[in-house]
């Protein structure tokens, strides 16, 4: 069963405003990733945030995680049309102490940015 | 340059033909896995392997074989596909986190 549920499960915004994904995921994590995949291509890892971590930052990306409420949120903020793509999340089972065999990927969220 | 290579990236073949998806790292990644991607399903684990000779199976299992013979090569068998076996496949390596990618095989069987 999938681990991580993104939402929404889409989101159009205009270029140039903020957009907010979330994850929520069912039992405790090591780590939580995000990933983006541009139609038809591979995933790319965006950013990697551990348990023990609040927030992330990288670039235009800011990462939060709420263990308490088993839940995490990707901002990317200033939005451009490259960033037209599906973003995942992923959380780790746990089966090798929060090594990449026990990855659960969620459904993704598809993020269309408007010109 | 590092690479997740997949081969073909397209395939359309029909059912009960055996074929196999090869991937290949030039990263020396210890950890290769197989996903399959398909709508409203996301990603799932097909198998993976920890090592050379060392695979165990994934969430989706049924119906694939894989190997692991050197430590740059995982390539996904499908002995007798079906049609519900059409999928976007993708080939992930790393040491631990984070993952790297493949560009995928978009894999149809009729």
């Amino acid at each position: 069963s999938q681990q991580g549920e993104e939402d929404p499960q889409a989101l159009s915004i205009q270029e140039g405003e903020n957009a907010t994904m979330n994850c929520s995921y069912k039992t405790s994590i090591n780590n939580l990733q995000w990933y983006r995949q541009n139609s038809g291509r591979g995933l790319v890892h965006l950013i990697l945030i551990r348990s023990n971590e609040r927030e992330k930052h990288s670039g235009r990306l800011r990462v939060t995680l709420d263990t308490s409420k088993k839940s995490s949120s990707l901002l990317i903020t200033a939005s451009r049309a490259a960033d037209t793509a599906s973003y995942f999340c992923a959380t780790d089972r746990g089966r090798s102490g929060g090594g990449a065999d026990g990855l659960t990927f969620g459904k993704g969220t598809h993020l269309i940015i408007q010109p | 340059e590092a690479q997740v290579t997949q081969n073909p990236r397209y395939l359309i073949t029909v059912t009960g033909k055996k074929l196999t998806v090869t991937c290949s790292q030039n990263m020396n990644h210890e950890y290769m896995s197989w996903y399959r991607q398909d709508p409203g399903l996301g990603l799932r684990q097909i198998y993976y392997s920890m090592n050379v000779e060392v695979t165990d199976k994934g969430d989706v299992p049924e119906g694939y074989k894989v190997s692991r013979k050197e430590k740059r090569n995982f390539p996904l068998i499908l002995e007798s596909p079906s049609p519900n076996q059409t999928s976007l496949y993708f080939c992930a390596t790393g040491t631990g986190l984070p993952l790297h990618f493949g560009n995928g095989t978009r894999l149809t069987v009729t």
